[in-house]
């Protein structure tokens, strides 16, 4: 079964420019997670959602961040513009969406992204 | 609000040495609790799960997790680790069944020494 898979891998922007990220989930899963992991800390959820609809984003600074999950499969971020504290690497995760709260998420390899 | 720590954020034994890492949680309703781990290079993976019944539970590679409620911990036990082991450790929390909500704590960079 393929993973997750996340694009690019690796990214350097300066601050003020734009930046998108790419998302494939697992085939046949539901739900779609995007997370920020800034160096020395835990991911943390920004945006989570349920086929093509938002779950939750409460989290998710929207005056600089968007995502969207289209089709209800793949799914994009995009930071614009970005900031020096926006340096993190960018998590997705999947998870069948069918057992709630108990439902196992699996995660990408991630996006390591640098602002300059 | 509501958080997860692991205290321990760095970790060097040595093999076949015994492992215990620390999560606590700031919360006192119901709580779903994992463990992940990612190996160097590796994505994060499920090492643990607990939902409810015994609150002894059993991961992959030898890990097991104990749930005290009136501690509101969720420590992870190994009783001889082995050099592979060598990772950094998640504890997250689902709070109050909020969804598929997870809040994970700060990491445990855990090196084993051969």
């Amino acid at each position: 079964e393929a993973g997750v898979a996340q694009s690019p891998r690796y990214k350097i922007i300066e601050k003020r420019q734009s930046v998108a990220f790419w998302c494939n989930p697992i085939s046949g899963h539901a739900t779609l997670y995007w997370y920020q992991q800034i160096l020395g800390q835990g991911p943390k959820l920004l945006i989570q959602f349920q086929n093509n609809g938002v779950v939750d984003d409460s989290q998710l600074p929207k005056d600089r961040f968007s995502a969207e999950r289209l089709k209800g499969v793949d799914s994009t971020l995009k930071i614009q513009p970005a900031k020096l504290e926006d340096s993190a690497v960018y998590l997705c995760a999947s998870s069948l969406g069918n057992r709630g709260s108990t439902d196992t998420q699996y995660f990408g390899p991630g996006t390591r992204l640098t602002v300059l | 609000a509501q958080s997860v720590s692991q205290h321990n954020h760095h970790v060097i034994l040595s093999e076949a040495a015994s492992l215990e890492l620390g999560c606590n949680y700031s919360y006192g309703g119901t709580v779903n609790l994992f463990w992940y781990v990612q190996y160097p290079g590796q994505h994060l993976q499920l090492l643990l799960k607990y939902f409810s019944g015994d609150p002894l539970v059993k991961g992959i590679k030898g890990f097991e997790a104990e749930f005290i409620k009136s501690k509101f911990s969720f420590n992870l036990r190994k009783p001889s680790v082995q050099w592979s082991d060598t990772a950094e450790y998640f504890c997250a929390v689902n709070f109050n069944n909020a969804g598929n909500m997870l809040t994970f704590g700060g990491g445990t960079r855990l090196m084993v020494k051969p």
